[in-house]
């Protein structure tokens, strides 16, 4: 069974701090994980997604199979990166996406 | 390309009552999904499809139905609500299925007193 694990409900961070969301799944396969995020009164959407290896807003994630993890990355956090974040893990061939249970994140001024 | 539309926004059903959750994508997805986003828990799967004509159960399918009888919609059927069935809910739908970029709909919140 595939499974993903964001240990942080809430996350408050400073202004121009850096940020981390954390990520770990479980899969036995070649799987493949997003960030999703979905700002206040807005549909949730993709953030970037690992095999693209593409810095969106400035967050980036990195793909470590050693520790099954994909943390989310931002080196000076914006206000206007308050939001709730959900990693989710995905592979070909299964049609289920599965989700982690999301971190709100709240960018402090 | 209004993407993903789901309707209502917003509904209040009575305990027993039943209701139909719509949803239609204009992106010609083969790959629909309905999940349900209660507070602290995060997405949990109810049923998705890989086609007109298929569909499967997700992890949460108790209390539903659904059918996929064109590409484009993917109704989700609510026979007998309960107050556990009070959530949000959102309808996606992607290209290729879930190795791809999932689009979502605004949601549905729904209230069962």
């Amino acid at each position: 069974a595939q499974r993903v694990t964001q240990p942080e409900k809430l996350l408050s961070v400073f202004k121009g701090a850096p940020v981390e969301l954390k990520c770990n799944y479980s899969y036995s396969g070649s799987p493949e994980l997003f960030w999703y995020v979905q700002y206040s009164r807005q549909r949730l959407q993709l953030l970037l997604r690992h095999i693209s290896r593409e810095s969106i807003k400035g967050f980036t994630a990195d793909l470590n199979k050693g520790e099954t993890s994909f943390h989310l990355k931002k080196p000076f956090a914006q206000e206007e990166d308050s939001a709730m974040y959900y990693c989710a893990l995905g592979n070909f061939g299964n049609e289920k996406l599965t989700f982690g249970t999301g971190t709100r994140l709240t960018i402090i001024p | 390309n209004a993407g993903v539309t789901q309707t209502p926004k917003f509904r209040i059903l009575k305990i027993g009552q039943s209701m139909t959750l719509q949803c239609a994508q204009d992106m010609n997805h083969n790959y629909m999904y309905w999940y349900r986003q209660d507070p602290g828990m995060g997405l949990k799967l109810i049923y998705y499809s890989v086609g007109a004509g298929i569909t499967d159960k997700g992890e949460v399918p108790n209390g539903y139905n659904v059918s996929r009888s064109t590409t484009e919609d993917f109704p989700l059927r609510l026979e007998l609500a309960a107050p556990s069935q009070t959530s949000v809910y959102f309808c996606a739908s992607s290209e290729r299925g879930a190795n791809t970029e999932a689009f979502f709909g605004q949601g549905t919140r729904l209230t069962v007193v």
